[in-house]
């Protein structure tokens, strides 16, 4: 399967505890976005970095937030001290330039 | 900033049949645009896009209708089949730089056997 992989599919944790998320895009895609889609809603912008370049935040964003993609390829997505609100489908896209960014299935994360 | 709008929460139609669902945008500079179709439990599913140099495009069965006037988008489905009941959302991408896409709310599209 070529397409967009995130890991893990599913996760459970404790309120105050940290969540790392991973994705891994098409491979010649240089763009990978992050977003963030509750219950009914349709998904919303979190970041986005071409190859290694973080180039746009959302406010959603906050402090405890945080991602990265050190070589260009795969990106993690951190959560520091989750809240109850932090659950959420977290999902991965990616594209080569402006063209149609393909989704990962998403990570699933419960904070109880 | 961009608000986009379903103008439907649900859509029901028969197996056959054709189905049209609608979207609106605010932004006169969004430029870029893209239809999803979401699965329970699934990521987003490209369906198709087009560019506000378009007015119209076409795929297997579906057609997305851009009118930049009134600010409007349509996802035209033929002869819908069971297999397309699902959540789609229309999303937009602005020409500022900017390269969030921003998504509508969804409609879901129940078909009838």
């Amino acid at each position: 399967d070529t397409g967009v992989s995130q890991d893990p599919r599913h996760k459970i944790t404790k309120r105050g505890q940290n969540v790392t998320f991973r994705c891994d895009p098409i491979s010649e895609h240089n763009r990978l976005y992050w977003y963030r889609q509750t219950l009914g809603q349709g998904p919303e912008f979190l970041t986005y970095f071409q190859n290694e370049a973080q180039l746009e935040k959302s406010r959603l964003l906050s402090d405890r937030f945080s991602a990265e993609r050190p070589k260009g390829s795969f990106s993690t997505l951190e959560i520091q001290r989750t809240e109850q609100g932090d659950s959420a489908m977290y999902l991965c896209a990616s594209s080569f330039q402006d063209t149609e960014a393909f989704f990962g299935q998403g990570t699933r994360l419960t904070v109880v | 900033g961009e608000n986009v709008g379903l103008h439907l929460p649900t859509l029901s139609v028969q197996e056959g049949d054709n189905s049209i669902i609608n979207c609106a945008y605010s932004n006169s500079a969004s430029d870029y645009f893209i239809w999803y179709k979401q699965e329970s439990g699934k990521g987003p599913q490209f369906i198709i896009d087009i560019r506000s140099n378009m007015d119209k495009r076409q795929g297997q069965r579906v057609t997305v209708l851009l009118n930049k006037t009134v600010k409007h988008l349509s996802l035209q489905i033929a002869a819908t089949q069971p297999g397309d009941s699902a959540v789609y959302f229309c999303a937009v991408m602005m020409d500022t730089g900017r390269r969030a896409l921003t998504f509508g709310s969804g409609t879901r599209l129940q078909v009838q056997p």
